[in-house]
Formats: structure tokens, sequence, C-alpha cells
């Protein structure tokens, strides 16, 4: 079965640089969620996108920006690299929304040096 | 708001021996619970869904999770563990803290590392 996907997997950027993320959901999913991981933490909810509109919004720093395009893929653009955004960057997709069950990716490790 | 508490950060049992990881959460209305695992540098894998259908729930490899109301528990279990069940695994609650009820943002526990001694 089809799962989600995310490019790339590995990113290296400097302090102060930009990143961006995507975030290719199952086909037929309709909705995006983006979560972060720092290390040896639990997944932090960062933002959600319901048929390309933004659903809810959780610890997403003003740095960070993302959109889901019309073919359903989301990116996430985060610029002024710092440190502590080096983390385990995980996307998930699921149908409807609200309570729906989530199906991650497997993450894009992101290191800022 | 939404919160969850995982009740023991490590658990460590001998395989062929039961598991029991232990999940208490908060919610201002009625939640759809999880239980995710994930293996070491590996994506979270979900294992299990309650949604109010049944209060007793199976999951993939064995696992399976009971949800109490009045205890406001939902603690996941197996009869005997197995070298591969080694991971970090999560108890989710839908909705967000972020948010005050229809969100779709996961909140998740700080996580249960289980360990299998041979």
């Amino acid at each position: 079965a089809a799962g989600v996907i995310q490019s790339p997997r590995h990113l290296i950027k400097e302090k102060r640089e930009t990143a961006t993320l995507k975030c290719y959901p199952i086909p037929r999913h309709d909705t995006v969620y983006w979560y972060q991981q720092g290390p040896g933490q639990d997944p932090q909810f960062l933002i959600s996108f319901y048929e390309k509109m933004q659903s809810d919004k959780g610890s997403i720093p003003d740095r960070f920006s993302a959109q889901q395009f019309s073919d359903y893929h989301s990116e996430l653009n985060m610029s002024s690299l710092e440190l502590g955004d080096s983390a385990l960057y995980f996307c998930a997709s699921g149908v409807g929304g609200y309570q729906e069950t989530q199906y991650f990716g497997p993450g894009t490790r992101l290191l800022v040096l | 708001a939404q919160s969850v508490t995982q009740l023991d950060s490590h658990v460590s049992v001998s395989e062929g021996t039961p598991v029991l990881l232990r999940c208490n959460y908060s919610s201002s209305y009625s939640p759809s619970l999880f239980w995710y695992v994930q293996h070491p540098n590996k994506g979270l894998q979900l294992l299990l869904k309650y949604t109010s259908a049944a209060t007793l729930v199976k999951g993939i490899n064995g696992f399976e999770a009971e949800f109490k109301k009045s205890e406001t528990s939902f603690h996941l279990t197996k009869p005997s563990a197995h070298m591969s069940d080694a991971a970090e695994y999560f108890c989710v609650v839908s909705g967000s803290v972020y948010s005050g009820g229809g969100a779709d943002g996961l909140t998740f526990g700080k996580g249960t590392h289980l360990i299998i001694q041979p």
C-alpha cells in the first residue's frame, strides 16, 4: 500500500539559512499534518491543512510557514534556522481531519549547524 | 484541552512475559485515543485506535488496549513479549493543547521505552 512520502530524508543546513520540507500524502487523503520531534522528545504538533486550507495550528514558530497545494502535497518552509530547529520532522496524512487516523511518513531529519 | 500521561518512562520485561504500558488521558470531550510505536530511527506506526465503538481494542502484532472511562485510562497490553517489540511507545489523544475541541492535531504522551530482556 502507498505510504506518506517525505523529502528530503536528511538535510543539513547552517544557522540563518532556509529549508523547505516536502510531504506527499497517501492518495485520496485530503488532510496533512506536520509534527516536530526533538531528540528524545515526543512529537509536537505544528500545523495542519484540510482541503488546502489551514485547519489547526500548534506550536509552529513564526519563522515557519506551510501550505497545501492543489495536488494535496504540502511544504513546510523554515527560515532563519536556529540550532534548536534540529529535529525529526514528520508529516502525516488522513481523511476528513478531526479524530481521524493519521498515517505518518518516515520523517525528515534536519540538522542545523 | 487534551493531555496524556504515560506513567512509566521505561518498562523492562523478559521475552515471553506479558507487557503492560500505562496511559492516562484528560479530555474535555469524548476523544479518540491511539497507540503509536516508533522503532529506533524509524517513523511512527499505528498500533491501534479507540473511537468509542468498543472498549477493548485489538491492534497489530498481538497488542490490545482497554478504554476505561471511569479511570480515564487506556493501557496497552500484550500477552507475550517478543524481542522485536523493543521500541518507543506513544499514547496519543486527538485534539491539540492549543484548541478547545474540534481541532485535529494530535497530543502525544512523553513515551514509554520498552526493553525486552532475552
